[in-house]
């Protein structure tokens, strides 16, 4: 059965460095989202993903954060300039992209554990 | 605002002992709602989803859902637990973004 995929499974990184997550959705799906989970919280929604261009975001994602395509497989995460709040599971999602549709499933990577220090 | 709520945090079953997690949503439009797990170390998976049609959904592993639009609730149950179901359960509802409740953490005594 086809999966989503993270790398890199833990990313530890100073404050104030860049990191860049990186997920590769299942092939034939068209949406792409990215979540977070800090440790003994919920999980919660960052963006989503659709046709090249962000079709939603949340308050979390500001100018720090960016996604991007850059090619026919990978769906990345960057976060400019860490910070310790930053900390946390990133998850990957990707959804066929039949956005109307009430069969549309979001499956979901195995995380990065990012750890800001 | 959509919101999902799961009322217990933490439940500790012995193993063959029923389980019933409860979850209700908010949200006024067509409701799609999904049970997530994540067992330890592992990442999200889809236990069971309710999109239309009969309320009571069929999952994974021997889990079920009751859909009552009455009460806005989700629940999850499982007759009969193992020792295998430790795990954080995620009550969600999607409005193209999924929109998850804070997890139940389930532990069971072997």
């Amino acid at each position: 059965e086809p999966e989503v995929t993270q790398t890199p499974s833990h990313q530890v990184t100073q404050m104030g460095q860049e990191v860049i997550l990186r997920c590769v959705p299942i092939s034939n799906h068209l949406y792409f989202y990215w979540y977070r989970q800090i440790l003994g919280q919920k999980v919660e929604f960052l963006v989503s993903f659709y046709n090249n261009e962000i079709s939603e975001k949340s308050e979390i994602f500001d100018d720090q954060f960016s996604v991007e395509r850059p090619d026919g497989s990978n769906f990345t995460l960057k976060i400019r300039s860490t910070k310790l709040e930053d900390s946390a599971m990133y998850f990957c999602a990707s959804s066929e992209g039949n956005r109307l549709a009430s069969t549309d499933t979001q499956y979901f990577g195995p995380g990065t554990r990012l750890t800001v220090l | 605002a959509q919101s999902v709520s799961q009322h217990n945090h933490h439940v500790i079953l012995s193993e063959a002992a029923s389980l019933e997690l409860g979850c209700n949503y908010s949200y006024g439009g067509t409701v799609n709602l999904f049970w997530y797990v994540q067992y330890p170390g592992q990442h999200l998976q889809l236990l069971l989803k309710y999109f239309s049609g009969d309320p009571l959904v069929k999952g994974i592993k021997g889990f079920e859902a009751e859909f009552i639009k009455s009460k806005f609730s989700f629940n999850l149950r499982k007759p009969s637990v193992q020792w295998s179901d430790t795990a954080e359960y995620f009550c969600a509802v999607r409005d193209d973004k999924i929109i998850f409740g804070k997890g139940t953490r389930l532990h069971i005594l072997p």
